[in-house]
């Protein structure tokens, strides 16, 4: 099973900033889900979109899918210390039978 | 409803010996997975039960078991502990179907260390 890439690797923003996080792929795929995971925490899922959605909205999350581009990205606008987490796509691939995830992006909100 | 509760929450082990890791799955909830989780490894899925069978198995030694009961409650189990094994053990449910077609929701996790 293939996993996303995410990039960056890390991120480091001041609050109030938008950040923009990608998680790019190279098969077909059913759907791409993003997870925040707090340090040395359980994961928590933000946003489930499916392989003929184009744009999800949840909140102050934003994702977007591009099939043609084999290509997610989660925008979180407004950004808040609070969201100071690591960040994981991860992806059904059409063909597969379970999730895989990507490395995640560390995401750091400076007060 | 109650989230996803795994037991115990933290756990320290010596080589050799073996440990189980529970875990509770919300209510309804008819699959769970298993998930190691290292700084050098990431995610990795270890594997998934669904209706008390085996769906899913990652690419894991055969000293990683584990076993699901009638009520959705899982258990996994590690024998002849290594130190590589210490890790965050993440345990996540989900409603039926294909694993990876809904949301799955997390428990706190186990941190085994092994010494």
């Amino acid at each position: 099973s293939q996993q996303g890439e995410e990039d960056p690797q890390a991120l480091s923003i001041q609050e109030g900033e938008n950040a923009t996080m990608n998680c790019s792929y190279k098969t077909s795929i059913n759907n791409l889900q993003w997870y925040r995971q707090n340090s040395g925490r359980g994961l928590v899922h933000l946003i489930l979109i499916r392989s003929n959605e184009r744009e999800k909205h949840s909140g102050r999350l934003r994702v977007t899918l591009d099939t043609s581009k084999k290509s997610s990205s989660l925008l979180i606008t407004a950004s808040r210390a609070a969201d100071t987490a690591s960040y994981f796509c991860a992806l059904l691939e059409t063909s597969g039978s379970r999730l895989t995830f990507g490395e995640g992006t560390q995401l750091t909100v400076n007060p | 409803k109650a989230g996803v509760t795994q037991t115990p929450r933290y756990l320290i082990k010596t080589r050799g010996q073996q440990v189980t890791l529970s875990c509770s799955p919300i209510s309804g909830h008819r699959s769970v997975s298993w998930y190691q989780q290292t700084p050098g490894q990431g995610l990795q899925f270890l594997f998934e039960y669904f209706s008390e069978t085996q769906r899913n198995k990652g690419n894991f030694p055969g000293r990683f078991s584990g076993r699901q009961f009638s009520n959705s409650r899982s258990e996994m189990n590690v024998s002849t502990l290594e130190l590589g094994d210490s890790a965050l053990y993440l345990c996540a449910s989900s409603l039926t179907g294909r694993q990876g077609e809904s949301e799955q929701y997390f428990g706190p996790g186990t941190r085994l260390t092994v010494t």
